[in-house]
């Protein structure tokens, strides 16, 4: 199946500082990438639809000023956290589609402290 | 608003027996449905998608699509401890490659040995 791979899987962050997370397709071109929060316990929340050469497209209540999100080329999506905060920790987990079936990479665990 | 309901559970079968695992939608709308493995702190893993009603069989599971109800089930024969998981059942609206999915919170399936 398709590769999506993600970087870093587990960052620690403090309080105010800014994290970027990375998200590549390996395999194949992704025009579009999707990014989902979970918190504990939580379902797969999408906060984001990530589409190359142009803004996402942020899900209601997702502030696009916070979590910036840049696709700048078929492979790559990147999404960054600024100024975190505590209740940014979080599970946040990229997909992309492939024929109609969205895989997933593995996760990036943020803590913010 | 589009929703997707599943059991939260936990759900709790004896090595060897059937896990049946259940999901409701509210979008008659909805054209493709998935169900995901995913294991504590791992992100989802693709198990079986259903386009059209009826049973689809793929090795020890099969999926179960029921429009006119808008049901969506997942069988598991001869549960093994391995399957132990969370089970997201998950939904999308058009076939269009921009469009994400929509989640369910899961199904906690524990197997005992």
């Amino acid at each position: 199946g398709a590769v999506v791979s993600q970087h870093p899987s587990r960052v620690i962050c403090k309080s105010g500082t800014s994290v970027k997370i990375e998200c590549r397709s390996l395999d194949f071109q992704a025009t579009t990438m999707f990014w989902y929060r979970q918190f504990p316990k939580q379902s797969l929340m999408l906060m984001a639809t990530s589409n190359e050469g142009s803004k996402a497209t942020y899900e209601q209540g997702v502030e696009k000023d916070k979590f910036l999100i840049n696709h700048a080329s078929l492979t790559l999506s990147t999404l960054t956290v600024t100024s975190a905060h505590p209740e940014d920790s979080s599970f946040y987990i990229c997909s992309a589609n492939v024929l109609g079936t969205q895989y997933f990479g593995p996760g990036t665990r943020l803590t913010v402290l | 608003q589009k929703e997707v309901e599943q059991n939260s559970g936990p759900l709790s079968v004896p090595e060897g027996a059937i896990a049946s695992l259940n999901c409701t939608y509210s979008d008659r709308g909805s054209q493709s449905f998935f169900w995901y493995r995913q294991y504590s702190g791992k992100s989802p893993e693709l198990i079986m998608s259903i386009y059209s009603n009826g049973d689809k069989e793929d090795g020890r599971f099969t999926a179960q699509l029921n429009k006119a109800s808008q049901y969506v089930s997942l069988l598991i024969r001869d549960s093994q401890p391995s399957d132990s998981a969370t089970y997201l059942c998950a939904i999308k609206l058009a076939n269009q490659a921009g469009t994400a999915l929509i989640f369910g919170k899961g199904t906690t399936l524990s197997v005992s040995s």
